[in-house]
């Protein structure tokens, strides 16, 4: 069975600040994408940077960069030089060839100026 | 530039009745998806289409059904809408499966309310 853990409900980060948000998945499938995706207070799901398992070297997307450790399956998401738009709730989702994603909890992160 | 709309943005309803939420997208992607979200849950898939005249059940199917006519639209039915279904629903598609899955790219969601 699939399952992604985020296990920070909040983060809080100081303007210009970089932050790390935390995701573990499990997966007996060798082929699998891991993806986050970002949700303003508004609502909409933004797709923000994928990782593939079998991709050489970590994503970077702009000031989003995925640390991928296959080892110990996890996928954080980092984002560099926080504004105070990256409020948000960031959620980790992973797919398999199944093309199903399964998302994790999500964690609110609150920009502070 | 293409999208993926859904309407209404809202809704409100009484138990007992049937209700359609609309999915359309000019991605022309073969794969379509409906989710809902709920607090501490995360976002959960209802059903979903791999094209034309497919469809298959989700984690949380019970009480839904798709159906899918065309490449544009994966309409979501609740049959008797029940006060558990409240919820803030998403639809979302992506293009055909290259084995590994593809970037799902989400409509702006649909809150239904039962009463």
């Amino acid at each position: 069975a699939q399952k992604i853990t985020q296990t920070q409900p909040g983060m809080f980060v100081q303007e210009k600040e970089a932050v790390t948000l935390d995701c573990t998945y499990d997966t007996s499938d060798p082929s699998y994408g891991l993806f986050w995706y970002k949700q303003p207070s508004s609502g909409e799901m933004i797709f923000l940077i994928y990782q593939g398992s079998y991709d050489q070297q970590n994503a970077t997307e702009g000031r989003y960069s995925l640390n991928f450790q296959k080892a110990r399956k996890s996928a954080n998401l980092v984002i560099s030089a926080s504004q105070l738009g990256d409020s948000a709730m960031y959620f980790c989702a992973m797919g398999t060839g199944a093309n199903n994603l399964f998302f994790g909890t999500g964690t609110r992160l609150t920009v502070i100026p | 530039d293409a999208e993926i709309t859904q309407s209404p943005r809202h809704k409100i309803t009484e138990t007992g009745r049937q209700v359609t939420l609309a999915c359309h997208q000019t991605w022309n992607h073969n794969n379509m998806f409906w989710y809902r979200q709920d607090l501490g849950h995360g976002l959960r898939l209802i059903h979903y289409s791999y094209g034309v005249q497919d469809t298959n059940k989700g984690e949380v199917s019970d009480g839904y059904s798709v159906s899918r006519s065309n490449t544009e639209d994966l309409p979501l039915t609740l049959e008797s809408a029940a006060s558990s279904q409240t919820s803030v629903y998403f639809c979302a598609s992506s293009e055909s499966s290259k084995g590994i899955a593809d970037t799902q790219y989400f409509g702006p969601g649909t809150r239904l309310t039962v009463l």
